[in-house]
């Protein structure tokens, strides 16, 4: 079956620029996550929905960043006023459900801001 | 707040030879869940291999096996019979049973292993 979609794999905006992220994932998966994964470095959480419920968004960070998941299913990851520090790769997972359930990611986005 | 440690940034690997990535842990919950995920140039997170700290066995998946020490909070990645397509960066990653985490993974900082013919 498909894996999990992210578009588009590429982005570059100019600074000041609103973005919009999207991601879909493995049909029926319940749990959806955002990870911005910094050049080099490790994943890190950004977000969480289960089904249209957005749990936990304490890995956002600033109120530029918003995410949605209106009907459970594709979610999109939007930046507001992109700044330099917004460039990474923006990677969504999604799992069948919460805990050690293992987590299905996608290919990323690739965010540059000039 | 958990934290996973790889302290080796690079490794490198004769073809059909064996190596070893270490991590360590911190946390205070007594059940949580340990993974290795690859991710090769191509971005794509993939999962290797999944322990469950409850269970003392270790995980096993073909070539890929983990020495689990829960008392010593390590977690090791043993690679047998490399091939060049292990060529990757290599991640071990954290997240415990239940509580609030949901299960929101948090990852070392990351082994690059580069297998040579």
């Amino acid at each position: 079956g498909a894996g999990v979609s992210q578009s588009p794999r590429y982005k570059v905006a100019k600074r000041g620029q609103d973005v919009a992220l999207r991601c879909d994932p493995i049909s029926g998966h319940v749990s959806l996550f955002w990870y911005q994964q910094a050049l080099g470095q490790g994943p890190e959480f950004l977000t969480y929905f289960q089904n249209e419920a957005q749990l936990d968004k304490s890995g956002l960070p600033s109120d530029r960043f918003f995410a949605e998941r209106p009907e459970g299913s594709v979610s999109t990851l939007k930046i507001q006023r992109t700044q330099q520090e917004d460039s990474a790769v923006y990677l969504c997972a999604s799992s069948l459900g919460q805990g050690g359930q293992p987590q299905h990611f996608g290919d990323g986005t690739r965010l540059s801001i000039l | 707040a958990q934290t996973v440690t790889q302290s080796q940034p690079e490794m490198s690997v004769q073809e059909a030879e064996t190596v070893t990535l270490s991590c360590t842990y911190d946390t205070s919950e007594s059940n949580y869940y340990l993974f290795w995920y690859k991710q090769p140039p191509s971005r794509q997170m993939i999962l290797v291999i999944r322990q469950e700290a409850y269970k003392q066995q270790n995980a096993t998946e073909n070539r890929f096996s983990v020495n689990f020490q829960k008392a010593a909070k390590s977690f090791s990645l043993k690679i047998s019979d490399s091939q060049l397509g292990d060529t990757a960066m290599y991640f071990c990653a954290f997240t415990d049973a239940g509580g609030t985490s949901y299960g929101k993974l948090t990852f070392g900082q990351g082994t690059i292993l580069t297998v040579h013919p």
